[in-house]
């Protein structure tokens, strides 16, 4: 099916592991962007990739790692997970980046729940 | 001071009620406003939006734009079990600028 699918769903992992959730998207959107969802912050930035091997920082980088070697896909990385790192954790694509084309918005996944004891 | 704000809720109102959601920005580049539905163990989608100041109907939601007190609603008409999500407003500025989303008001509508 067409579309934008992350995975894990559910995630449990200890103090200091590293982790890595995977996006994949269909569209061949150029950009690719990944964010965290927790109580009372909304939605953050964490990354975001402009196409294959062009990566840029968001909003709360530091602890986070992205790849894109391949246009569908856009792993995030935890290089050792630690416990502020529980979150739900959303990939996004768009096929331009949103500020230059209110017809692109972001098209999200349902998410990677994950849990760091 | 946040750049966007909206009251977490959640808003709880009976079938068919009108619904009033809003949110509150500062940066004066915004120039267009979306809203983003999201349900429960999901991702958001977009619902809709609008350009600068003034109204944009679609169905029963209709989003409206006050950019002289930096204002923004939606609003929801006969309003369904179905609508019970979470709505998060999104301002955009043109080009490569910072993506902001309001934290969202959860909305339950009982049958």
């Amino acid at each position: 099916d067409a579309g934008i699918t992350q995975s894990p769903r559910y995630k449990i992992t200890e103090t200091g592991r590293q982790v890595t959730l995977m996006c994949h998207q269909t569209w061949s959107h150029s950009y690719m962007f990944w964010y965290r969802q927790d109580l009372g912050h909304g939605l953050r930035l964490i990354y975001y990739s402009a196409a294959a091997d062009i990566t840029d920082k968001g909003e709360v980088p530091d602890g986070y790692v992205v790849s894109r070697s391949k246009t569908e896909n856009f792993p995030l990385t935890l290089e050792s997970a630690t416990r502020s790192q529980t979150s739900v954790y959303f990939c996004a694509s768009s096929l331009v980046f949103p500020g230059q084309n209110v017809d692109s918005p972001l098209h999200f996944g349902n998410g990677t729940r994950l849990t760091v004891t | 001071q946040k750049e966007v704000e909206q009251d977490p809720g959640p808003l709880s109102v009976p079938e068919g009620a009108i619904v009033s959601l809003n949110c509150t920005y500062s940066n004066s580049a915004f120039q267009y406003f979306m809203w983003y539905r999201q349900y429960s163990r999901k991702g958001p989608e977009l619902l809709m939006y609008t350009y600068s100041s003034g109204n944009k109907e679609d169905g029963r939601f209709t989003a409206q734009v006050d950019k002289s007190s930096k204002y923004i609603s939606l609003f929801i008409r006969d309003s369904q079990p179905s609508d019970s999500a979470t709505y998060l407003c999104a301002p955009r500025s043109t080009g490569f600028q910072k993506l902001v989303f309001g934290t969202g008001t959860r909305l339950l509508v009982s049958p």
